[in-house]
């Protein structure tokens, strides 16, 4: 059975600091991949995802991941953090014809 | 994006009773909708697969008895919980697949928070 792993349970960050969240998946097919994001009070919305192409993906509100076959991962990035990016982040993998899994969450805390 | 929503976004009941939380796709029909669970600081589980027109798929340690699932139509699927108890308190999400054209991408309900009291 596939799974999701994220490297951090919890990031605290000031303004302005640079982001990365560690995802891993364990599945040797192809699979697409998703970050979601979980905004205190809202539902699920989607960041990003990969189906194939360009493994550099570029998502809203400036995130970005990149697609790394080798290692497993679909690290999330973001150069500069604001306090509204504050929220629960997903990384999410699907094979094709199977279910989501999601990982544990990384939850995000800027400080302004 | 395709839109999900679910009603109610919040539910307090006794120990004992029944809370029925719908599912609908607003603007788009999906044969597959998903239910999941999530604790608190915990990432979300799935709990069963909903398809329309027939029953539901359950994942392995899901009550089916407890967890009533219902796929009436292309837009709707229900989730009910028979007589709840406090240990079901929890967030409930749903999903829908709007299947071709959309890459496997789901589109999510904002979730219904169940207090048993």
């Amino acid at each position: 059975a596939q799974s999701v792993s994220q490297h951090n349970h919890h990031v605290i960050l000031s303004e302005a600091a640079s982001l990365e969240l560690g995802c891993n998946y364990s599945y040797g097919g192809t699979v697409n991949l998703f970050w979601y994001v979980q905004y205190p009070g809202q539902h699920l919305q989607l960041l990003l995802k990969y189906f194939s192409g360009d493994p550099l993906v570029k998502g809203i509100k400036g995130f970005e991941a990149e697609f790394i076959k080798s290692k497993f991962s679909f690290n999330l990035r973001k150069p500069s953090v604001q306090w509204s990016d504050t929220a629960e982040y997903f990384c999410a993998v699907n094979n094709y014809g199977q279910n989501f899994v999601f990982g544990p969450g990384t939850r995000l805390s800027v400080l302004p | 994006g395709a839109v999900v929503s679910q009603h109610p976004s919040w539910v307090i009941c006794k120990s004992g009773t029944s809370v029925k939380i719908e599912c609908r796709s607003l603007d788009f029909q999906a044969t597959t909708m998903f239910w999941y669970r999530q604790f608190p600081k915990q990432s979300l589980m799935l709990m069963a697969t909903s398809n329309e027109g027939s029953k539901a798929t359950y994942e392995q340690g899901v009550e089916k008895d407890k967890f009533l699932i219902n796929h009436a139509s292309l837009t709707l699927s229900t989730l009910t919980v028979t007589s709840a108890h406090p240990e079901d308190s929890s967030f409930y999400i749903c999903s829908a697949d709007p299947g071709k054209g959309e890459n496997g991408e789901l589109f999510f309900g904002e979730g219904s928070r169940l207090t048993v009291l």
